[in-house]
């Protein structure tokens, strides 16, 4: 089963609103990874995180990593239509680098 | 575009069948990943071949086989199918394998259905 956990599962906002999705591990994670994949597509990778407490900005999204490398966020600023879609964490766990990816977080974004 | 090509693209199979599915790499990458997808979950690792070794393997029965081919395509087969193995299959390949540069690049996939 997963051993990355990313909640939460479902997120409706309205256009403009901010977003939020968070990924957990209960081991240290090599790297944290995050990857978007819109509806009926395959994912693309967003961006790749390794340092603890890594920032990393992406226009209006907002990369973090924990200190203790066991949980990551991913923070859109003001939603467009365009961000809908499924964002996943995928994260390297007992010291690998091959992505374990969370369950992810599907994100629904209202006109 | 990532360059990464999967065929076929859709496959419907009866129970108890047997499939293989094809990825060709990006160019210039070494090491190919197979992930399959349920609906409503993520992908979940099958496992990954470098330079046509296995490189690591999740948590899959041994029906699940796979192959890598000297200019780094790859080949998933799948035996004895069952109802559960119905999911989209995805490619990944990336360069340099387990080296701390696992950014994927993912082909559009094989949706599989077994009836």
């Amino acid at each position: 089963g997963q051993q990355v956990m990313q909640i939460p599962q479902y997120q409706h906002v309205q256009e403009g609103e901010d977003f939020t999705t968070y990924c957990n591990s209960s081991t240290t994670l090599s790297n944290i990874q995050w990857y978007k994949q819109r509806p009926g597509g395959h994912p693309v990778f967003l961006i790749q995180l390794v340092k603890s407490g890594e920032v990393k900005k992406q226009k209006r999204l907002t990369f973090q990593f924990g200190e203790a490398k066991k949980n990551s966020s991913l923070h859109i600023t003001a939603t467009q239509t365009t961000d809908v879609g499924t964002y996943f964490c995928a994260g390297g766990l007992g010291g690998s680098y091959i992505p374990t990816f969370g369950r992810g977080t599907s994100l629904i974004v209202h006109p | 575009e990532t360059g990464v090509t999967q065929s076929p693209t859709h496959l419907i199979k009866t129970r108890g069948q047997q499939v293989t599915l094809r990825c060709s790499s990006q160019s210039g990458h070494n090491t190919v990943s197979w992930y399959q997808q349920a609906l409503g979950q993520g992908p979940q690792f099958i496992f990954q071949y470098y330079r046509e070794e296995e490189n690591g393997r999740g948590n899959f029965p041994p029906r699940f086989s796979g192959l890598q081919f000297p200019n780094y395509s790859s080949e998933l087969n799948v035996n004895a199918l069952e109802l559960d193995d119905s999911a989209l299959y995805l490619c990944a390949s990336s360069l340099e394998g387990a080296r701390g540069n696992e950014k994927l690049f993912f082909g559009s996939g094989t949706q599989l259905s077994v009836l």
